[in-house]
């Protein structure tokens, strides 16, 4: 596609139920990562993918959160038993070195609000 | 990757210029500089990107030392748009890496 695609753009959910964010990459971009960006915060590492190499799961906060990459298409990241404090936007975005070098282009976000 | 330094937040006015230093002492001969804009409710996106001396293009300036230890992202003649978060950011030049953005500088630009 043309740029980085995230749905829902909009969740509101209750505590304790799981959600599922959903990235489609740049077509041929080979690296995928997830951000969370609480209000009025910085962006906060979450995971990154990389071909087909192990991703780097350094940055997911509890086992509460996975993330999975469908070879170097699609990401869903998910939260079990959704607590307030995940209430943020979730960001993805990708790159590839081949074709731009490190600039990595973002989707528009997830919001997500736990109630 | 080479930690970066820059002011929480800075303020201006409009037409003035704006000039944001970012301080990577650590930073690899093999590594870029790479700032990003972020408005309010929407993911950051590039802005700029160089290795040494000026590089310049539509939106911005950017002015690296010698010694490649700093920078300074220049905004000539802000306007209230330019109010946005500005990260610094030092990358590999030869591989794609995780990407870690530090608390970025909040520039509010006022009337």
């Amino acid at each position: 596609g043309a740029g980085v695609s995230q749905s829902p753009s909009n969740k509101v959910t209750e505590k304790g139920k799981d959600v599922e964010l959903r990235c489609d990459p740049i077509s041929g971009h080979t690296a995928l990562y997830w951000y969370r960006q609480r209000l009025g915060q910085g962006l906060e590492f979450l995971i990154y993918f990389q071909g087909n190499s192990a991703p780097d799961k350094s940055g997911l906060p509890s086992d509460r959160f996975s993330a999975e990459r469908t070879g170097e298409s699609v990401s869903t990241l998910t939260i079990q038993r959704t607590q307030q404090e995940d209430s943020a936007v979730y960001l993805c975005a990708s790159s590839s070195y081949q074709t731009s070098g490190n600039t990595i282009y973002f989707g528009e976000g997830s919001w997500l609000t736990v109630v | 990757l080479a930690k970066t330094t820059q002011p929480i937040s800075m303020d201006s006015y409009e037409g003035q210029e704006v000039n944001i230093t970012c301080s990577h002492n650590n930073i690899a001969t093999n590594d870029y500089i790479t700032w990003y804009q972020q408005f309010p409710s929407q993911g950051p996106r590039f802005i700029i990107q160089g290795y040494k001396t000026k590089v310049t293009n539509e939106v911005a300036s950017l002015f690296i030392p010698a010694d490649r230890k700093s920078s300074t992202l220049s905004l000539p003649r802000v306007s209230l748009s330019d109010t946005a978060v500005y990260y610094c950011l030092v990358v590999p030049g030869d591989s794609s890496y995780k990407l870690i953005f530090g608390s970025g500088t909040r520039l509010l630009v006022r009337p």
